[in-house]
């Protein structure tokens, strides 16, 4: 299986903070990587796709980077809106794996 | 619009089973590959299985082989998951979601509100 490590587990920031959140593949994945934002009690919402699309209507803030291993999502300027837990996942293998989640709180 | 509507979860005894469905519609359902996701309480997100547009081939997590069954009629545009051999740890909430493509490479895009499976005696 290819695991997904997601670093920090948990963060805590402030409205209008540059945070980035990243996702460690343990193989090569090429840019078969997703992330997803979940609010508590709310299923989840694909925000980036390949590592680096971001999805219609998904605020310019965020953004994603990466391919092979190593990948980054970073939100340029925090909003009261995004604090939530963020996923990725890959799609390389048959075998999908999501990261353990961060969960993104307010300082 | 795209709707996915879980349903079938409950309360079951360990070793038990229980099959679960999602109705799709606001799309064609032939067209797209689905998944099952699960989500135990408080904690993260587990894929569970995957079935290609047409049936022709389904995944499963490790953690379920054996004991799950993926499956869809699409001549109702449901999407099924077959769950056998309940264990505690297969409690959790279930959702399904659409790949953004046939195959299980893509994305996954829409996503059901999710149906609780609790297993306990």
């Amino acid at each position: 299986d290819i695991q997904m490590t997601q670093s920090p587990s948990s963060l805590s920031a402030s409205v209008g903070d540059r945070v980035t959140i990243t996702c460690r593949a343990s193989q090569n994945i090429n840019t078969y990587l997703n992330w997803y934002q979940q609010k508590p009690g709310k299923a989840p919402k694909l925000l980036i796709s390949y590592a680096s699309s971001v999805q219609s209507g998904v605020p310019s803030r965020f953004s994603g980077g990466g391919s092979g291993t190593d990948f980054t999502l970073t939100i340029s300027s925090l909003q009261p809106e995004d604090f939530a837990t963020y996923y990725c996942q890959q799609s390389q293998s048959t075998l999908i794996t999501f990261g353990q989640g961060t969960r993104l709180e307010i300082k | 619009q795209v709707q996915l509507v879980e349903s079938g979860g409950g309360v079951v005894q360990p070793g038990n089973s229980l099959r679960l469905s999602c109705a799709a519609s606001g799309f064609t359902f032939t067209a797209y590959g689905m998944h099952w996701v699960r989500q135990a309480p408080g904690k993260g997100l587990e894929w569970v299985a995957f079935i290609w547009y047409d049936g022709s081939n389904r995944y499963y997590a490790d953690s379920v082989k054996g004991r799950f069954i993926i499956s869809r009629d699409n001549s109702k545009n449901i999407l099924y998951l077959q769950i056998n051999s309940l264990r505690a740890e297969d409690t959790a909430l279930y959702y399904c979601a659409r790949s953004t493509d046939t195959s299980y490479y893509y994305p996954l895009d829409y996503w059901g509100q999710g149906t609780m499976v609790t297993v306990s005696s």
